[in-house]
């Protein structure tokens, strides 16, 4: 069974208009992540979060919010959607914190903006 | 902030063929290292995390090499099969900053049967 959900899976959004995209896990990890996957780039951090409450921005956080309302539960808020974010978004939770922290990704969501 | 070369970007090979990819770092003061395996619509997965040394994992037929002087971490697969085609990232941690790894741009792997 899946530790890391995402959803919804595929998304079409229109520009300007507001996404969410939702993440879950059954791991009770502290830190978790968002990330965005594009050809040439690897995966790149959005936002990140240490627990129920607490979010921080990552490498590109311009144009996402985010939002971690529980321990299991972590979501990603583009208010104004752009064509620009049209990517596969990866949702993901870290076991122990620090340099050896191990991340478990989601399966993805890919978000298509028109 | 570190940086993270991966290479090659496609690499396509026959079944029992070895493969081999590369990354290289910038920080020194880097740490963990990470490869993840991603197989198509899938996420991430860990491969092997290492610290400090060689790593060989015989039992997924691969060998993980750390070189800090040369700073470069090489994914070896002996003997490839069609079941290892995926995406594979490195990823390295550092002490400095908020310790969030960072990703090579990712190494596709097709093996031929």
């Amino acid at each position: 069974e899946a530790a890391v959900t995402q959803s919804p899976r595929n998304k079409v959004a229109v520009t300007g208009g507001k996404v969410t995209l939702s993440c879950n896990q059954t791991n009770n990890h502290n830190n978790m992540y968002w990330y965005r996957q594009d050809t040439g780039h690897g995966l790149r951090l959005i936002h990140y979060s240490y627990g129920a409450g607490s979010t921080e921005k990552g490498d590109i956080p311009d144009g996402y919010k985010a939002s971690r309302p529980s321990q299991e539960n972590f979501s990603l808020i583009l208010e104004l959607a752009t064509p620009s974010q049209t990517s596969v978004y990866f949702c993901a939770s870290g076991d122990a914190g620090g340099m050896a922290e191990t991340l478990y990704f989601g399966s993805g969501t890919r978000l298509t903006v028109l | 902030g570190e940086q993270v070369e991966q290479r090659p970007p496609h690499l396509s090979v026959r079944e029992g063929d070895s493969a081999v990819i590369i990354c290289t770092y910038t920080d020194p003061n880097s740490y963990y290292f990470f490869w993840y395996k991603q197989e198509p619509g899938a996420g991430l997965q860990l491969l092997m995390k290492v610290f400090s040394s060689t790593e060989i994992n015989e039992g997924q037929g691969f060998t993980v090499l750390l070189n800090k002087k040369d700073k470069q971490l090489s994914l070896n697969l002996t003997a490839a099969h069609p079941g290892d085609s995926a995406v594979y990232f490195c990823a390295v941690s550092t002490s400095g900053g908020n310790y969030k790894p960072t990703f090579g741009k990712g190494t596709s792997l097709v093996v031929h049967p």
